[in-house]
């Protein structure tokens, strides 16, 4: 069975600094989907980011990157000039290729904003 | 606009009620899913359907129930509710391609969440 960790449960940044949110994962497969979903306070979960896995390429965002290390099954989120309305909570996920399969979440990182 | 919806937001109800949450989704998407978010904020599927098919039933008490009336449409109505059900719903909603290659389509969506407090 595939499982998703996030090894960090709290982070903080400076506005306008930048942070590195880890997610690493495990799985036999070699076709599947890495995205990182936000939820704020209001709980919307609201997509950040997805990776396709067999692009060789790290997905990017406007402000949002990540670094996909596919033998390495990491999947970081880099976040550039952090906003305050970045503060959330956000969680990595993986989903196989398989249709309709169901996203499995790690148990999420709260980033804070300071100004 | 929204694309998928919910109803209701929130819902307060006392033990051994029976309640219903909607979801319904404009995004002309063939698979939608229930996810279940626990007071640790750990989310976990219950439910998914395709085409009006059940094809995920993950390890859930028999008193919850989903029911897809047409693909747009997916319901989970809860019976005897008890204090351990209090939590966020989310539905969402995505296509089933199957495929690699189909990142877009395979990305799921969610709904606002309905917060369940079972006094």
């Amino acid at each position: 069975a595939q499982t998703v960790t996030q090894s960090q449960p709290e982070m903080s940044v400076q506005e306008a600094e930048t942070v590195t949110l880890s997610c690493t994962y495990d799985t036999s497969e070699s076709d599947y989907y890495l995205f990182w979903y936000k939820q704020p306070p209001s709980r919307q979960m609201i997509l950040v980011i997805r990776q396709e896995a067999y692009k060789q390429q790290n997905a990017t965002e406007n402000r949002f990157s990540v670094n996909f290390q596919k033998a390495a099954k990491s999947f970081s989120l880099k976040i550039s000039d952090s906003q305050l309305g970045d503060a959330a909570m956000y969680f990595c996920a993986y989903r196989s290729v398989q249709a309709g399969t169901a996203l499995i979440f790690g148990k999420g990182t709260t980033l804070s904003v300071s100004s | 606009d929204t694309a998928v919806s919910q109803t209701p937001k929130y819902l307060v109800t006392q033990m051994g009620n029976d309640k219903s949450i909607k979801c319904e989704q404009n995004l002309g998407h063939d698979t939608m899913y229930w996810y279940k978010q626990d007071s640790k904020k750990f989310l976990k599927i219950m439910f998914s359907y395709n085409n009006k098919e059940l094809i995920i039933n993950e390890t859930v008490p028999n008193r919850f129930s989903p029911k897809s009336p047409d693909k747009a449409h997916l319901n989970l109505h809860i019976n005897s509710l008890e204090l351990g059900d209090s939590a966020v719903y989310f539905c969402a909603s995505s296509q089933a391609t199957g495929r690699q290659g189909f990142g877009e389509q395979e990305t799921q969506y969610f709904g606002p969440g309905t917060r369940l407090l079972v006094l």
